[in-house]
């Protein structure tokens, strides 16, 4: 059975302090690893795919990479208005169905 | 440029009614998904169509309908309501390959 497992469920930060969220998958056959953002009563975001390991995307203060295990989403010198819950998804079969993790609630405070 | 659109945002319903979630996207986009989001359970698909004209059950399909009625709409039908389903359902769509884009969910209790 396809599994994603995020870790941890909650991470306070200050602003300025740089940490990564994780993302540990076991799938059969991987086609793409998702990275969304998800604010309070709104719907997820999409901020990356990955598609293969070694690779790396870079929005803004966020980064993306994969390894064959699992993913991680750096944050470097967040700020408060990074808070959010973050979620990372694995795409595995047909139609483009996404297995998602439980999300990492990321807050920032001054 | 709209995306997802899901109508109603908030819904109460009694035990035992019936509803019918409503969502249409605007990027012509081929696949088009229903989850739903509970705490500490994540995001589980209920049903997905890769395509006009196909609909397949995902996950946790027990107790709902859908159907695509063309490519931008694509409905989710509660046909008997129970507590168990009071959630925030998501509908999405995307290209093959590429990551979803969310509406902005509906909030569904049921008593």
């Amino acid at each position: 059975e396809d599994q994603v497992t995020q870790s941890p469920e909650a991470l306070r930060l200050q602003e300025g302090e740089s940490s990564s969220l994780n993302c540990s998958y076991t799938v059969s056959g991987l086609r793409g690893l998702f990275w969304y953002r998800q604010d309070p009563g709104k719907g997820p975001e999409f901020l990356f795919t990955l598609y293969s390991a070694g690779e790396e995307k870079e929005k803004e203060r966020l980064k993306a990479t994969l390894t064959k295990k699992e993913s991680f989403l750096h944050i470097t010198a967040p700020k408060p208005e990074d808070s959010a819950t973050y979620l990372c998804a694995a795409n595995t079969g047909g139609g483009n169905k996404l297995t998602f993790g439980t999300g990492t609630q990321l807050k920032v405070e001054l | 440029n709209a995306g997802v659109t899901q109508t109603p945002k908030f819904q109460v319903l009694k035990t035992g009614q019936s509803m019918t979630l409503q969502c249409a996207q605007d990027m012509n986009h081929n696949s088009m998904y229903w989850y739903r989001q509970d705490p500490g359970m994540g995001l589980r698909l209920i049903y997905y169509s890769a395509s006009e004209g196909t609909t397949d059950k995902g996950e946790v399909p027990n107790g709902y309908n859908v159907s695509r009625l063309n490519k931008r709409e694509f409905s989710l039908r509660l046909e008997s309501a129970a507590p168990s389903q009071t959630s925030v359902y998501f509908c999405a769509s995307s290209e093959s390959g590429e990551g979803y884009t969310f509406g902005s969910g509906t909030r569904l209790t049921v008593v």
